[in-house]
């Protein structure tokens, strides 16, 4: 099973809503990420977690809080978000490896809009 | 910090071969990564590169230069399904993240 599960698949919301998206994988990954995509940029990466620790922020606004309850779930809970936060949230998960040949396998994201 | 370029688009004809480049400066450097993405759809993985020279991999190739802080991706008999955006990428020395270069959108037509 190579698959990374994303729900929901699409989600709008308000600025005053509270909302999580969550990411699934079974691969035995130990290293999970959030990226934030819009259209036509690259995927930016947001938090990485190793180990069901968080090893990376991107100095992202707090308003994006993550959580990864065990090495297969990744959540991202969500807070008072701005219009300019609609994009794609990418979740990917990968082995844990120093040598720098861990493929990153990407879920199908979630599209989000704030209104 | 990170920084790789790619041409923003790139037109082929089917059938045809085509080369998306990448220059890169990076700060550490632990090899170059090419992801492909369909519009709507999850960046997948194509290609790996830590040493220099040319891998193979059906009909997508990927070189490094690490003396030219370059690389690219040759995709050969161009098929209409290979239309989407390619994107060269970096992990950080010491690292597990992935830094994304600008990528290239590549359309082919009949």
């Amino acid at each position: 099973d190579t698959e990374v599960t994303q729900t929901p698949k699409h989600l709008v919301m308000g600025m005053t809503n509270k909302k999580s998206l969550k990411c699934e994988q079974h691969m035995g990954h130990r290293a999970m990420y959030w990226y934030k995509q819009k259209a036509k940029k690259p995927p930016e990466l947001m938090f990485v977690y190793s180990y069901e620790k968080l090893s990376i922020n991107e100095s992202v606004p707090s308003r994006f809080s993550p959580e990864c309850p065990n090495s297969s779930l990744l959540n991202l809970h969500l807070h008072a978000l701005q219009p300019e936060d609609s994009a794609l949230y990418l979740c990917a998960s990968s082995q844990v490896s120093l040598s720098g040949t861990d493929t990153q396998y990407f879920g199908p994201g979630t599209r989000l809009t704030v209104l | 910090g990170q920084s790789l370029e790619q041409p923003s688009e790139v037109t082929a004809v089917e059938g045809a071969i085509v080369q998306i480049n990448c220059t890169y400066q990076t700060s550490g450097f632990y090899g170059l990564s090419w992801y492909q993405q369909h519009d709507g759809g999850a960046p997948t993985f194509l290609s790996y590169n830590a040493l220099d020279g040319l891998e193979e991999t059906g009909r997508f190739s990927s070189f490094l230069s690490r003396s030219d802080s370059y690389g690219y991706l040759l995709l050969q008999e161009l098929q209409m399904k290979d239309s989407a955006s390619y994107f060269c990428a970096v992990r950080d020395t010491g690292a597990n993240n992935l830094f994304f270069g600008t990528g290239t959108r590549l359309t082919v037509i009949p």
